[in-house]
């Protein structure tokens, strides 16, 4: 039978490439966006996060950009290594709901090879 | 370990039995939230709880789903009358005011 849910959107790149994760949102209210990795087995951790008063923002080799004008955000993560391979999810949050009630994208799984 | 905590990791039962998972918060936070994964999906948002009070529940949490947190510390989530569809990773998080921390998940499997 099928697997329902098994067909994520996959990225495959060589350690030290940098990576582009890619997300897509259709809620106009939402003002928060977080990006998350969840490695097999364990919850989702927080890698960083943007208002959508920004359009940019960066971390130690993460940087989030935010596109509102197509609801697109995307996770740059610079000089990837292996440890970094995860499936990330982008997580929107609806002004006026409280920080922690979040709609999760679908998810990418990531593979860095050595 | 000063994280979030959470107990079974694991549970396999029989549709139609009940089953229970806790969830104990890092301990300065006054916010704690439960979410259910399956397979190849993100988490979805359940309910959550500021201290004692409940204040949202999700549509996902039918009448056979009941969370509390009593004394505004660790909350239980009680799934009555397990169904199949009830399989899934049930995730706690909790959060001081904004980022999320998750704890590792109590994977439910109903047979």
């Amino acid at each position: 039978g099928e697997s329902v849910g098994l067909h994520l959107p996959t990225l495959s790149v060589q350690e030290g490439d940098n990576s582009i994760i890619n997300c897509a949102y259709s809620n106009s209210a939402s003002d928060y966006f977080i990006w998350y990795k969840q490695e097999s087995g364990k919850g989702p951790q927080f890698i960083i996060d943007i208002r959508s008063n920004m359009d940019k923002r960066q971390g130690q080799r993460v940087t989030v950009l935010l596109n509102k004008t197509v609801k697109h955000l995307s996770l740059q993560i610079a000089a990837t290594q292996p440890g970094d391979s995860a499936v990330y999810f982008c997580a929107e949050n609806e002004e006026g709901t409280s920080y922690g009630k979040l709609t999760f994208g679908q998810g990418t799984i990531l593979t860095v090879h050595p | 370990d000063t994280g979030v905590s959470q107990d079974p990791r694991h549970k396999i039962t029989k549709r139609g039995q009940n089953v229970t998972f806790r969830c104990d918060p890092i301990s300065e936070h006054n916010r704690l939230y439960w979410y259910r994964q399956t397979l190849g999906q993100g988490p979805e948002f359940l309910t959550y709880f500021q201290n004692e009070a409940q204040l949202e529940k999700s549509r996902l949490l039918s009448d056979r789903f009941s969370a509390e947190r009593p004394k505004g510390s660790f909350s239980t989530l009680e799934i009555q009358r397990t169904e199949q569809g009830d399989s899934a990773m049930y995730l706690c998080a909790s959060s001081p005011r904004g980022e999320l921390f998750f704890g590792e998940g109590s994977r439910l499997t109903v047979l």
